[in-house]
């Protein structure tokens, strides 16, 4: 069935780079997707990635797709403490192209 | 300004007693859809609905119903709540279906507790 992945919890120091990954099941995916939680705020759309590219870039942000092996990648160059929030990663897939969200992923940017 | 509004942001309810959560969206999108957001699971969909009268169960239905009775509304009804439904709450509204990549909007969420 469709099921993505994240871990849960990452830590990094203000000014290194953040990689967060999420493996998901769905194949026939069109567009993958990140989402950025604040605390107490809603979702914000990140960034998102066709699914017939490998990267994309966007300022500090550079996505990575392996679709061989169903894994995304998220890389936040120089972190900052306003990168603190959760990130989630999400597929487009399924009969209604609905979202399918992964756990989150809780990024803590220590100063 | 484009957006999706939620009310109440946070309620605190018993169980058993009828509530609604309403959303409105102003994009005159044709797309809208609840999830819910609990720790560990991530948002897990709850009812979607493509247009007005149209709507179908998403992922964990049970317990709760919607309606879309015009295009800019898409209130959540739980008729008889339970604490397991303690949870927070998100709407969301796109255009069309969920594959477009710049277009779903999420609301501010609701944080509701079932006592």
């Amino acid at each position: 069935g469709e099921d993505v992945e994240q871990s849960l919890f990452l830590s990094v120091r203000e000014g290194d780079s953040s990689v967060i990954n999420c493996t998901y099941t769905d194949s026939s995916s069109t567009y993958l997707y990140w989402y950025k939680q604040e605390p107490g705020a809603g979702l914000q759309l990140l960034t998102y990635i066709f699914s017939n590219m490998d990267m994309k870039q966007d300022q500090r942000l550079t996505v990575l797709l392996n679709k061989k092996d169903k894994h995304l990648s998220l890389r936040i160059a120089d972190t900052q403490t306003g990168d603190s929030a959760i990130y989630f990663c999400a597929e487009a897939g399924g009969a209604t192209n609905k979202l399918i969200f992964g756990t989150g992923t809780l990024l803590a940017v220590q100063p | 300004e484009a957006q999706v509004t939620q009310n109440p942001r946070y309620l605190i309810t018993v169980t058993g007693k009828k509530l609604t959560v309403t959303c409105s969206q102003n994009m005159n999108h044709e797309y809208m859809s609840w999830y819910r957001q609990d720790p560990g699971l991530g948002l897990r969909q709850i009812y979607y609905s493509m247009n007005v009268e149209v709507t179908d169960k998403g992922d964990v239905p049970e317990g709760y119903k919607v309606s879309r009775k015009e295009k800019r509304n898409f209130p959540l009804i739980l008729e008889s709540p339970s604490p397991n439904q303690t949870s927070l709450y998100f709407c969301a509204s796109s255009p069309t279906l969920a594959g477009a990549p710049d277009t779903q909007y999420f609301g501010p969420g609701t944080r509701l507790t079932v006592l």
